[in-house]
């Protein structure tokens, strides 16, 4: 198995723009978490899917942010417009159930 | 709502020292996981504890769970340069994992 898939490895881009963030969760995998990763605030989840159905997006930061599950092979983390403070590694992780979550190596993604 | 609490956040110890990272939760957890990230990686299970007063031991690594399944802790016997990194434990939460903010483990050159 290829594991958690995700895309863009890296991202740089300008304040304002529109970023996507692309992850392939592990087939077989029912569940689906969205991780965001700094220096200041460790590891926070963002939003998880259960079955492609959003369980709980309270972690999201604010309307900027986005998250979509239209299968069970493919989520994607949106955000518009970004800002530098959105600066950080973005991590996805599947689990079956809810159990152990194997995560993917993440995107870095820097907004000057 | 649900935390858990991890300590300490960061450890230095020469190679070949002990290492011990505790956590702490606020309700009773049914069932406890250890990740270790290592420097640029992405955090990677180690192990999962549901017994009460459950013990693992992975080569130099042990791992409990404690009898009111609120409580745990990870400890590494003479620490070598590839454990370097930071350790979570999370604790099961239906679907989802409650983190705790990892303690990084820090050899002295």
């Amino acid at each position: 198995d290829a594991g958690v898939i995700q895309s863009p490895r890296h991202e740089v881009t300008e304040m304002g723009q529109e970023v996507t963030l692309r992850c392939k969760p592990i087939s077989g995998h029912n569940s689906l978490f969205w991780y965001r990763q700094t220096m200041m605030r460790g590891l926070e989840l963002l939003i998880y899917f259960n079955n492609n159905v959003p369980i709980d997006d309270s972690g999201m930061p604010e309307d900027r942010f986005s998250a979509k599950m239209p299968n069970a092979s493919f989520s994607t983390l949106k955000i518009q417009p970004s800002e530098p403070r959105d600066s950080a590694v973005y991590f996805c992780a599947s689990s079956l159930n809810g159990n152990i979550q194997y995560f993917g190596a993440g995107t870095r993604l820097s907004v000057l | 709502g649900q935390q858990v609490m991890q300590i300490p956040q960061y450890q230095h110890v020469q190679e070949g020292e002990d290492f011990t990272t505790y956590c702490n939760s606020s309700t009773t957890l049914s069932n406890i996981q250890w990740y270790k990230q290592r420097p640029g990686g992405h955090p990677v299970f180690l192990i999962q504890l549901v017994k009460s007063g459950e013990v693992k031991k992975q080569k130099r690594l042990t791992f409990q769970f404690g009898e009111a399944k609120k409580n745990s802790s990870l400890h590494i016997t003479a620490t070598q340069t590839t454990d370097v990194g930071t350790y979570f434990c999370a604790g099961g939460d239906n679907y989802q994992l409650i983190w705790g903010a990892g303690t990084k483990l820090i050899i002295k050159p």
